[in-house]
């Protein structure tokens, strides 16, 4: 069954500093993959996608994604994290019009 | 702008009392999502309507049932609701053109609270 992982629960960093947040997916044919983001009590704000092409995709607010076949993964960076990043972050696979989530990433930022 | 707009963000019931919440669309999408989120957790799909066919999820309750009059409007209907079912509920949509049909827009989410 596909299924989608994100390992770390709760990051925190500093402000300025960089980012990378961790999402690997079991699925059999080529993904279609996504970050989301949810600031508290809002809904799902799609950041980025990956459906084919380029490995490097480019998303709003300075985020940017890689993906890596062989690693199955699909890891979320931005170089400088601001304050305002602080929210839920979620990876998710589609797959005939239905998303599979995974676990979801909570970035804290310092000041 | 096109958006996915929930009514009302914020909505308390009694236990027991029945509740409609409300999902409309300006991006003429075919296909519309009932999603719950718990505290803490990822979206749990409920149900979907690609045009007028319904899609139930196989372990979603039989309390839980939706209706969709036209392409703009979707509706959740909680016939009884426990303090269980108190979530946020998530509506989306997307258009099953290729892959886009993968990527679903969200609205803001109901929040609901069960006393």
């Amino acid at each position: 069954a596909q299924s989608v992982t994100q390992p770390d629960i709760h990051i925190t960093v500093s402000e300025g500093a960089s980012l990378e947040l961790r999402c690997n997916y079991s699925y059999g044919a080529t993904p279609y993959l996504f970050w989301y983001v949810q600031s508290p009590g809002q809904g799902l704000q799609l950041l980025l996608k990956y459906f084919s092409g380029d490995t490097l995709v480019q998303g709003i607010k300075g985020f940017e994604a890689e993906f890596k076949r062989s690693q199955s993964s699909f890891n979320l960076r931005k170089p400088s994290v601001h304050w305002s990043d602080a929210a839920e972050y979620f990876c998710a696979v589609g797959q005939g019009g239905k998303l599979i989530f995974g676990q979801g990433t909570e970035l804290s930022v310092k000041p | 702008d096109a958006m996915v707009i929930q009514n009302p963000r914020y909505q308390v019931t009694q236990f027991g009392k029945p509740v409609t919440l409300s999902c409309s669309q300006t991006l003429n999408h075919n296909v519309m999502y009932w999603y719950q989120q718990k505290s803490s957790q990822a979206p749990k799909l409920l149900f979907h309507y690609y045009d007028k066919d319904f899609n139930n999820e196989a372990d979603t309750p039989d309390n839980f049932q939706s209706r969709r009059p036209n392409t703009s409007f979707c509706f959740l209907d909680i016939r009884s609701p426990g303090l269980g079912d108190a979530a946020m509920y998530l509506c989306a949509t997307s258009r099953p053109q290729g892959a886009s049909y993968n990527e679903q827009f969200f609205g803001p989410g109901t929040r609901l609270t069960v006393l």
